[in-house]
Order: structure tokens, then sequence, then C-alpha cells
């Protein structure tokens, strides 16, 4: 099966970058996202990737994807309070609108 | 507003007792799907509806239910609660032509008792 892991927590200063990792096992994709929930919210698409682009830029966020490595990364520039959330990787399989979901990494901004 | 609409947000209930979770989409999406969020295993997907009266098991379909009898329409639908089913349910839905957005409710937190 599928198999789409993060790790669970990162904790950053006010101000400084952040970087969320994700990696996946099945090269097999059309879209890769990333999605964040804020407590007691849904969640709430934040940017996403085609398969066939290495990185995509939008505003604070810089969205890289190897599919070499099969990694995805977010980085949060000037990251704020209100950046506090859990982050959630996800893929979408080719053909189809199932989405594979990571585990979710708990992100804690701190003055 | 365009948006997919859970009710209810919170829900406590015992065990055995039948129990809806509706979920309503205002976008006319053909796809639907129902997700259960469990700490530290992410959303996993459980019963998905590809257009009116077309639905399919996802990743953990037992002990529940789906019906797709109108397009803006997919309840969730668990006729036997248990414990293990206490969770955090997420509905979603998106356009079988412009499939790379998903769109989700905010979500109903179910304790089953």
């Amino acid at each position: 099966g599928e198999d789409v892991e993060q790790s669970l927590f990162l904790s950053v200063r006010e101000g400084d970058s952040s970087v969320i990792n994700c990696t996946y096992t099945d090269s097999s994709s059309t879209y890769l996202y990333w999605y964040k929930q804020e407590p007691g919210a849904g969640l709430q698409l934040l940017t996403y990737i085609f398969s066939n682009m290495d990185m995509k830029q939008d505003q604070r966020l810089t969205v890289l994807l190897n599919k070499k490595d099969k990694h995805l990364s977010l980085r949060i520039a000037d990251t704020q309070t209100g950046d506090s959330a859990i982050y959630f990787c996800a893929k979408m399989a080719g053909g189809g609108n199932k989405l594979t979901f990571g585990t979710g990494t708990q992100l804690k901004v701190e003055l | 507003e365009a948006q997919v609409t859970q009710n209810p947000r919170y829900l406590i209930t015992v065990t055995g007792k039948k129990l809806t979770v509706t979920c309503s989409q205002n976008m006319n999406h053909e796809y639907m799907s129902w997700y259960r969020q469990d700490p530290g295993l992410g959303l996993r997907q459980i019963y998905y509806s590809m257009n009116v009266e077309v639905t399919d098991k996802g990743d953990v379909p037992e002990g529940y239910k789906v019906s797709r009898k109108e397009k803006r329409n997919f309840p969730l639908i668990l006729e036997s609660p248990s414990p293990n089913q206490t969770s955090l349910y997420f509905c979603a839905s998106s356009s079988a032509v412009t499939n790379e957005k998903l769109f989700f409710g905010s979500g109903t937190q179910l304790s089953v008792l």
C-alpha cells in the first residue's frame, strides 16, 4: 500500500524559516498537496504541486519536489505564531480523486 | 459561498445506537468522500463516491455505510457504533473535471461510549 510519512513535531522561533518534510513510497502520482489544520478546524488547502514540477512558490510558501528521492517539502519563510498548526502532506494517485495523507506535522512557533 | 457542510460538529453517543453524520456540498461536485482522523495515523479514507448512486470502499470501511441518492448529499451511517469509531470525521468533495482541489468540511468529532 501507499505510505506517506512525516515527522510528528517541529518547533521554530518566530521569524525563522520552517521546513516540513514528507516522504512517500509510490511514485505514481498526479498532484501533491500541503494542507493546514488549525486547532478545532477542518483542513485548509495551502498549496499543491503537479508531479512534473520541481518547485512552486506562493508568497511565504515554497514547495520542493524531489521525484527521484520521493521527497516533498514545505518551506514557510518568516514563520509567524499564526502558522502554528498541524500540516499534512497528501498525494493523489494517478487517475483518481483519492488522497493519501501523511500522519501530520505539528508546527509550534515560539516567541 | 462554496462550502462543504457537515452536521453535527460534535456528537457523543453510546455503543450500538445508530447514527448518521450528514454532509452536503453546494459546488455541484461529482466526487465526495469521507475520512477519519486519528492521532498518529493522519487521515484515512472510509468511503467515496464518484457520482450519484456510485459508491466504493476506501481504506477503512468496516462498520460504516454511505449512500449517494442526490449529488449534493453524502451521509455517513454507523449502524452499530463501537468505541473504536471514536474519531474526528471529515467529508470532502471535488469536481471530476478539475479534480486537483479537494474541499473539506469542518469536521465532526464523534465519541462512542
